[in-house]
């Protein structure tokens, strides 16, 4: 079966634009998790969505922001780009199964 | 939360067993320790996990200390292909994975 779906896998967008990247999990997956990676802070958990709900939320400030479709698909939203959210951005599923998470290939965003 | 303790790199021979210890002296009874590794521009990849006792895949093993504040994760026979950073990941969510530094993994042919 096809694995997670990270569009687009290149992004170069100027400070203080907005940006919105997709996920689509495994097919039958509920589950879907996102994580930002960075050189200086290591991969580091954003939110989790299940069933269309938030269900886990990490340290990151309200312009970052998600959301999850009734196909589970998901996407995450970063307002007022900055910087610092120059990263790759991983999206990982998890099935009903609940005994790992299958990450996608991440989309890299460099904001300029 | 979810902190771990691994070296930071470890260096192996092709072929041979690489044993990559992780640290999880604040464990609680219901946490798994997870092992997930990344290959270069890729995204993670589940290794393994377990809860208490040793765990074997067609991966690797893992071994888990009696009091469960150590673990380590067993290759039998590295490849080339296994050179990546590994992650020992302590926790009872597999939706909220707290990643630490991880152990680069450099494979000598």
């Amino acid at each position: 079966k096809a694995g997670v779906t990270q569009t687009p896998r290149y992004l170069i967008k100027t400070r203080g634009q907005q940006v919105t990247l997709s996920c689509s999990p495994i097919s039958g997956h509920r589950s879907v998790s996102w994580y930002q990676q960075t050189p200086g802070q290591g991969l580091q958990f954003l939110f989790e969505y299940f069933s269309e709900t938030q269900r886990n939320k990490g340290n990151f400030p309200g312009r970052f922001s998600g959301r999850q479709f009734s196909n589970s698909r998901s996407e995450m939203n970063v307002s007022t780009l900055e910087l610092g959210d120059s990263a790759l951005y991983l999206c990982a599923s998890i099935g009903l199964e609940n005994t790992e998470a299958f990450f996608g290939q991440g989309t890299r965003l460099t904001v300029v | 939360d979810a902190k771990t303790t691994q070296p930071n790199s470890m260096e192996s021979n092709e072929e041979e067993p690489v044993h990559l210890p992780c640290n999880h002296s604040t464990i609680s009874g219901t946490d798994y320790i997870h092992w997930y590794r990344q290959l270069p521009s890729q995204g993670p990849e589940y290794v393994i996990h377990g809860l208490t006792s040793n765990v074997n895949n067609r991966m690797a093993s893992l071994a888990i200390a009696e009091d469960r504040k150590s673990s380590t994760l067993i290759l039998h026979r590295a490849t080339l292909r296994d050179a990546a950073v590994y992650y020992c990941i302590r926790g009872r969510s597999y939706g909220k994975l707290t990643f630490g530094q991880g152990t680069i993994l450099t494979v000598h042919p």
